[in-house]
């Protein structure tokens, strides 16, 4: 089983639209939590760090819900420039600051 | 940007050969880490050097090694390349004990 599970994709939806991502992590000592962007090659690009109390920058809402293992990402009013792929990613300090990525979900806004 | 750079961009090469790629972190950055990234998957880690020393290392075999050096710029170096070596490599840095990192550019290495 991945550490991290993501739909890879393709989500096609049309601009102006709400989409929502979600992501499952295995690893209970997970510490900290992130959603990065990557545009087509690219580097990942820190886009929000997840909180458990869920927090919000601008159209982007991320949530986290320990219990389930389960982080979301939601973008409202989606606009073209949004199209990349979205990271999930937690973070295991085992001694080193390791960051555990997800697969990526393929995100395109259509005009 | 990050102020994380990398080089070179693009590398070609032939199996059983061996390359190094560079990394200069952000000012201030203590820590490096290296990441691999197969094409259609997430970045997977390499391993994290902290004040010189390796911290800590994925599930990569030894021919893939590091540096660092004092002024915390970085070296990957990778022995005997195979074809599945062909990726893009990734260096991010961050401040000691951060948990975020910041990546540079990358290097795509192609192995032939």
């Amino acid at each position: 089983r991945k550490e991290v599970e993501q739909d890879p994709g393709p989500f096609n939806v049309p601009e102006g639209a709400t989409v929502a991502f979600n992501c499952t992590y295995s690893n209970s000592a997970s510490q900290s939590f992130f959603w990065y962007r990557q545009d087509c090659r690219k580097e990942p690009k820190l886009l929000m760090s997840v909180y458990s109390s869920g927090n919000e920058d601008g159209r982007f809402t991320a949530q986290l819900n320990r219990a389930s293992q389960y982080i979301s990402l939601l973008i409202r009013d989606s606009k073209l420039s949004d199209s990349a792929t979205y990271l999930c990613v937690v973070n295991i300090p085992r001694g080193a600051q390791k960051l555990v990525f997800g697969q990526g979900t393929r995100l395109t806004i259509n005009p | 940007e990050t102020g994380v750079t990398q080089s070179p961009t693009h590398l070609i090469k032939t199996r059983g050969q061996q390359v190094t790629l560079r990394c200069s972190s952000q000012s201030g950055h203590n820590t490096v880490s290296w990441y691999q990234q197969a094409l259609g998957q997430g970045p997977q880690f390499i391993f994290q050097y902290y004040r010189e020393e390796e911290n800590g290392r994925g599930n990569f075999p030894p021919r893939f090694s590091g540096l660092q050096f004092p002024n915390y710029s970085s070296e990957l170096n990778v022995n005997a390349l195979e074809l599945d070596d062909s990726a893009l490599y990734l260096c991010a840095s961050s401040p000691s004990g951060s948990r975020e990192q910041f990546f540079g550019p990358g290097t795509r290495l192609t192995v032939l």
